[in-house]
């Protein structure tokens, strides 16, 4: 079982859709909850990241995090077709100056014009 | 643009060979990590350098090792190359706050190993 698992969709809503993406994970260790955006051929970029349970919000972007289940979401209101891309969840463990990121597989989002 | 560059953006070679892949960091970011991306294996983490040292190993192969060198440029260096190794190789880098947890992807290099 990989330690973070994520629905790898494809996903396709018209645009004005609310977006729901989720992950799980079973590492009771990760304290940092952080969501990525993937365009085609491209490095992934942030899109928000959190380190408490409870919903943190930027823009049409909400990252709810629920750590007792171990379950991380991403919704995205208003949906455009410039969200289109690919959406990574990835959490960590800090040790001192280490980062290593454990990534989930992706989930594949078109937002139809 | 993260200002993360890596070179070459794409590079073909052949089975059993070597290849080193380079990464600049953001300018000030003293942590450089390694990442590859493979359609089955999703982005796994390799390795993170922080000022020249060492901080966090993941599923590195002992095939491939990394460096970064005083002016904090990164090196990947993939030997012994095999068909599986083809992928797209991430540098990523973050800020000189040992606390951030702001990962700043490169555009990648694309290996193809035929």
């Amino acid at each position: 079982q990989k330690e973070v698992e994520q629905d790898p969709g494809p996903l396709s809503v018209p645009e004005g859709a609310i977006v729901s993406l989720n992950c799980t994970y079973s590492n009771s260790a990760f304290q940092y909850f952080m969501w990525y955006r993937q365009y085609s051929r491209k490095g992934p970029e942030l899109l928000m990241y959190t380190y408490s349970s409870g919903n943190k919000e930027d823009g049409r972007f909400t990252a709810q995090v629920d750590k007792s289940s171990k379950y991380i979401s991403l919704f995205i209101r208003d949906s455009q077709p410039s969200d289109s891309a690919t959406y990574l969840c990835a959490m960590t463990t800090p040790s001192g100056s280490a980062r290593q990121l454990t990534f989930g597989s992706g989930t594949q989002l078109t937002v139809l014009p | 643009d993260s200002g993360v560059t890596q070179t070459p953006k794409h590079l073909i070679t052949a089975t059993g060979q070597r290849v080193t892949l380079r990464c600049s960091p953001r300018s000030g970011d003293l942590s450089v990590y390694w990442y590859q991306q493979s359609l089955d294996q999703g982005l796994q983490f390799l390795i993170q350098y922080y000022n020249g040292e060492e901080r966090a190993k993941g599923n590195i192969l002992e095939r491939f090792s990394a460096q970064q060198f005083p002016d904090l440029h990164s090196e990947l260096n993939l030997s012994s190359l095999e068909l599986g190794d083809s992928a797209l190789y991430f540098c990523a880098s973050s800020p000189v706050e040992e606390t951030s947890e702001t990962q700043y992807f490169g555009p990648g290099t694309r290996l193809l190993v035929l």
